[in-house]
């Protein structure tokens, strides 16, 4: 069946602008993670949904950053007044619940200028 | 707090040869371990995992790992390396919640190189 998929897969912004990554998580699956890594790094947990609530946001850097889930499938993650060092590869995981695993998607390269 | 660190963040070896990626993880209470690689331009895959049980723990592509308490580790390993195995591996942990996993924290990578 279809994986996770994440729209754009590139995106290059200027420093001040508003973006917005979408997830697609696999069917049915109930929890969906972001991550973002960057260059050199591993990835870096940012917030988790489990069904259209945000269980856990305590990795999200600052309040720029904010992620909505609003059906319980896709999910957007919104940075406000980009910064350079907001460039990495923001991940997206989704799995059948807390304890299943988790499959990640190619990930979307935010690059900011 | 839980952390992981991957030793090495190169390792080459030969095409046949004994592939050793070494994780060594901190954790005040026994976490779940993970291996996952990534191919350019792909997604992470998950190799295995351990969370209870049998501590030699077998995966895809002929990898396995051994959880040690005693040394706080979860070394990957293959015994006849291939071209196709050159990728990223990630060591990652999470709390062990109940029985069930949590977010995962991983290491900053071992780029893994295969030479002919």
């Amino acid at each position: 069946g279809a994986g996770v998929s994440q729209t754009p897969s590139n995106k290059v912004t200027e420093k001040g602008k508003y973006v917005e990554l979408r997830c697609d998580p696999i069917s049915g699956h109930t929890a969906l993670y972001w991550y973002r890594q960057s260059l050199g790094q591993g990835p870096e947990f940012l917030i988790y949904f489990q069904g259209t609530g945000a269980a856990d946001d305590s990795g999200l850097p600052n309040d720029r950053f904010f992620a909505v889930r609003p059906e319980g499938s896709v999910s957007t993650l919104k940075i406000q007044r980009t910064e350079r060092g907001d460039s990495a590869v923001y991940l997206c995981a989704s799995s059948s619940g807390r304890g299943g695993d988790q499959y990640f998607g190619p990930g979307t390269r935010l690059l900011v200028l | 707090a839980q952390s992981v660190t991957q030793l090495g963040s190169h390792v080459s070896v030969s095409e046949g040869a004994l592939v050793l990626l070494r994780c060594n993880y901190s954790s005040s209470v026994p976490p779940y371990l993970f291996w996952y690689v990534q191919y350019p331009n792909q997604g992470l895959q998950l190799l295995l995992k351990y969370t209870t049980g049998a501590t030699l723990v077998k995966g895809i592509n002929g990898f396995e790992a051994e959880f040690k308490k005693s040394e706080t580790s979860f070394h990957l390993t293959k015994p006849s390396a291939h071209m196709s195995d050159a990728a990223e591996y990630f060591c990652a942990v999470s709390m062990n919640y109940g029985g069930s996993q949590g977010n995962l924290i991983f290491g900053k990578g071992t780029k893994l190189s295969v030479k002919p």
